[in-house]
């Protein structure tokens, strides 16, 4: 199957500052991407949809403010968390969507902790 | 609002017979399911689907059966290996649109040798 890889794969940042995580797709072209997070035992919760070349369009509660998406090719997306706050520690993990609705390839994941 | 439930947080299985593992939705407007499988710190890895048109679809030792009537599906393992020990979490699309999945809460399945 397809690879996607996402960096860094843990990061650890002090409280108000901003943490960049990025999601490629290694061999293929990805016209979409999808951000979930998932808590400790919990499900993996879409937070947006990110398209190549326009906005993001953001889940019901998720601050677009907060969590930007930025999506500037067809093998790269980026998720910045914005003035950190230890609540936004989470796991976060990136999907590339291919052609057919079940082509959607995971990345490994980024743990952030925010101290 | 939980559109797909995974009720068993776990379940564990003797190596060599069937796991079974279940999930149910609300929304009647899905029309894909796939099946992940998850180790931890990692990303999940697609394991098996079925469209709604189907209500079987079967890859080696694995089949996913689909009940459209009761919002019901499950993902059958047989023979269940120790290697199947993950976080299994079933996923809902409709395939209409961005391919926006909904996730189940997981169910980690426990193969004991």
């Amino acid at each position: 199957g397809a690879v996607v890889s996402q960096h860094p794969s843990r990061v650890i940042c002090k409280s108000g500052t901003s943490v960049k995580i990025e999601c490629r797709s290694l061999d293929f072209q990805a016209t979409t991407m999808f951000w979930y997070r998932q808590f400790p035992k919990q499900s993996l919760m879409l937070m947006a949809t990110s398209n190549e070349g326009s906005k993001a369009t953001y889940e019901q509660g998720v601050e677009k403010d907060k969590f930007l998406i930025n999506h500037a090719s067809l093998t790269l997306s980026t998720l910045t968390v914005t003035s950190a706050h230890p609540e936004d520690s989470s796991f976060y993990i990136c999907s590339a969507g291919g052609t057919r609705a079940y082509e959607q390839y995971f990345g490994p994941g980024t743990r952030l902790t925010v101290t | 609002d939980q559109q797909v439930k995974q009720n068993s947080p776990s379940l564990s299985v003797q190596e060599g017979r069937i796991s079974i593992l279940n999930c149910d939705y609300t929304n009647s407007m899905f029309d894909y399911f796939l099946w992940y499988k998850k180790y931890p710190a990692e990303g999940p890895t697609f394991l098996i689907s079925i469209s709604s048109i189907k209500d079987k679809n079967e890859d080696g030792r694995f089949t996913v059966f689909l009940n459209k009537s009761a919002k019901h599906l499950s993902l059958h393992i047989v023979p269940s290996q120790p290697g199947d020990s993950a976080v299994y979490f079933c996923a809902a699309s409709e395939t209409s649109g961005t391919y926006k999945y909904i996730f189940g809460t997981g169910t980690r399945l426990k193969v004991l040798a």
